[in-house]
């Protein structure tokens, strides 16, 4: 079945250093990927839908500066946590779809664990 | 390894109904479960987190009630609208801090 692989799974990095979390659709395209993040006893939530060739939506309150996501290829999107400190401290996880936007099925990553020192 | 299923993958209803969405889990050393709704090609909204410590959760409409020893969730749905289609997920957070996801029920409300 398809699968969607994330990369790192665990990253732990000083303050004020920037980090990537890869996405990658192994066995299809995906036009569409979202990332979330879910700190510490509470849900996930949604980040920003990454279009493929587009710039990413954003959800309210989510800094665009502070998480670059680039989708330059049907097969991946990065996300880029630049300046990261404690407070970024998560989970990320990724999802994409397979198929139409109406369709498709939706797919996750094992997700990655950021730890701010 | 954790696996989460969801039963019925597909579910149709007059508006109206009172209906429930299962989702079962293999191990029930869990930290949480959560609830969510996806809509077509759209990313995922948070319904409701139940810590394992709890029982039910409840925000409106929506109802969850958490069974730890029998690995078992419920999403308890009432006087369903059309605007309720959608497809639901459960996922549940392990050990490592990973969260695994059901395949979903995709409700269909009819007028």
């Amino acid at each position: 079945g398809a699968v969607v692989s994330q990369h790192p799974s665990w990253v732990i990095c000083k303050s004020g250093t920037s980090v990537k979390i890869e996405c990658r659709s192994l066995d299809f395209q995906a036009t569409t990927m979202f990332w979330y993040r879910q700190f510490p006893k509470q849900s996930l939530m949604l980040m920003a839908t990454s279009n493929e060739g587009s710039k990413a939506t954003y959800e309210q309150g989510v800094e665009k500066d502070k998480f670059l996501i680039n989708h330059a290829s049907l097969t991946l999107s990065t996300l880029t946590v630049t300046s990261a400190h404690p407070e970024d401290s998560s989970f990320y996880i990724c999802s994409a779809y397979r198929g139409t936007a109406n369709t498709g099925e939706l797919f996750f990553g094992e997700g990655s664990r950021l730890t701010v020192l | 390894k954790q696996e989460v299923t969801q039963i019925p993958a597909a579910l149709s209803v007059p508006e109206g109904e009172n209906l429930v969405l299962n989702c079962s889990f293999t191990d029930s050393a869990i930290y949480n479960l959560q609830w969510f709704r996806q809509d077509p090609g759209k990313g995922l909204t948070s319904l409701l987190l139940i810590q394992s410590s709890q029982r039910e959760q409840t925000s409106g409409r929506l109802n969850a009630s958490l069974d730890k020893s029998s690995g078992r969730s419920t999403l308890y749905i009432a006087a369903s609208q059309p605007g309720d289609s959608a497809t639901y997920l459960c996922a549940v957070e392990g050990s490592q801090g990973n969260l695994i996801f059901g395949k979903g029920t995709k409700l269909s409300v009819k007028p």
